[in-house]
């Protein structure tokens, strides 16, 4: 199947700081990638979507001032949190569709990166 | 408003016999299932899939049905096996005419596969 990575795979930070997540789709181009999030013992709730070229959506209660994200080429998606508190803590994972057609298409995700704001 | 829900948070089975996890849905837009599986700190891993045209989708040990009067589908695993051991999240799309569509996960269900 299609390979997704995610770097880093867990970090740590102080409150008030920001952090970078990558996603990229190792082989094969993906023009839209969805970033989630998923607390302990939770589904995995959609953040937003990621679109090569134009602005980010995101859903509904999702600051995007806080969750910034740049879609900077057919193959990588970043994730940045601004201003980490501990409330950000989770684990944020990335998809991206193999193909851009209807909802026939299957998401492969990435590995997930654990994020601790202490 | 939960849309796709998996009412079962955990399920143990014998290894060798059938494992059947279920998923009920609410949107009736919804056209594309998936099934997921999920190991701690990891990614969910692509399963199999199923679209509202078929009743029933089938890929070596996994079988997935869906009841589009009832808006219910069901994942099942024959024979079990301890490595199936895993939290399974069934998802659901709907096409509105856009590049590709989000995925909506249900809560999940905790398999446990006894030896």
């Amino acid at each position: 199947g299609a390979v997704v990575s995610q770097h880093p795979s867990w970090v740590i930070c102080k409150s008030g700081t920001s952090v970078k997540i990558e996603c990229r789709s190792l082989d094969f181009q993906a023009t839209t990638m969805f970033w989630y999030r998923q607390f302990p013992k939770q589904s995995l709730m959609l953040m937003a979507t990621s679109n090569e070229g134009s602005k980010a959506t995101y859903e509904q209660g999702v600051e995007k001032d806080k969750f910034l994200i740049n879609h900077a080429s057919l193959t990588l998606s970043t994730l940045t949190v601004t201003s980490a508190h501990p409330e950000d803590s989770s684990f944020y994972i990335c998809s991206a569709p193999t193909s851009g057609g209807p909802s026939t298409d299957t998401q492969y995700f990435g590995p997930g990166t654990r994020l601790t704001v202490l | 408003d939960q849309q796709v829900k998996q009412n079962s948070p955990s399920l143990s089975v014998q290894e060798g016999r059938i494992s059947i996890l279920n998923c009920d849905y609410t949107n009736s837009m919804f056209d594309y299932f998936l099934w997921y599986k999920k190991y701690p700190a990891e990614g969910p891993t692509f399963l199999i899939s199923i679209s509202s045209i078929k009743d029933k989708n089938e890929d070596g040990r996994f079988t997935v049905f869906l009841n589009k009067s009832a808006k219910h589908l069901s994942l099942h695993i024959v024979p079990s096996q301890p490595g199936d051991s895993a939290v399974y999240f069934c998802a659901a799309s709907a096409w509105y005419g856009g590049a590709t569509n989000k995925l909506i996960f249900g809560t999940g269900t905790l398999l446990a596969v006894q030896p």
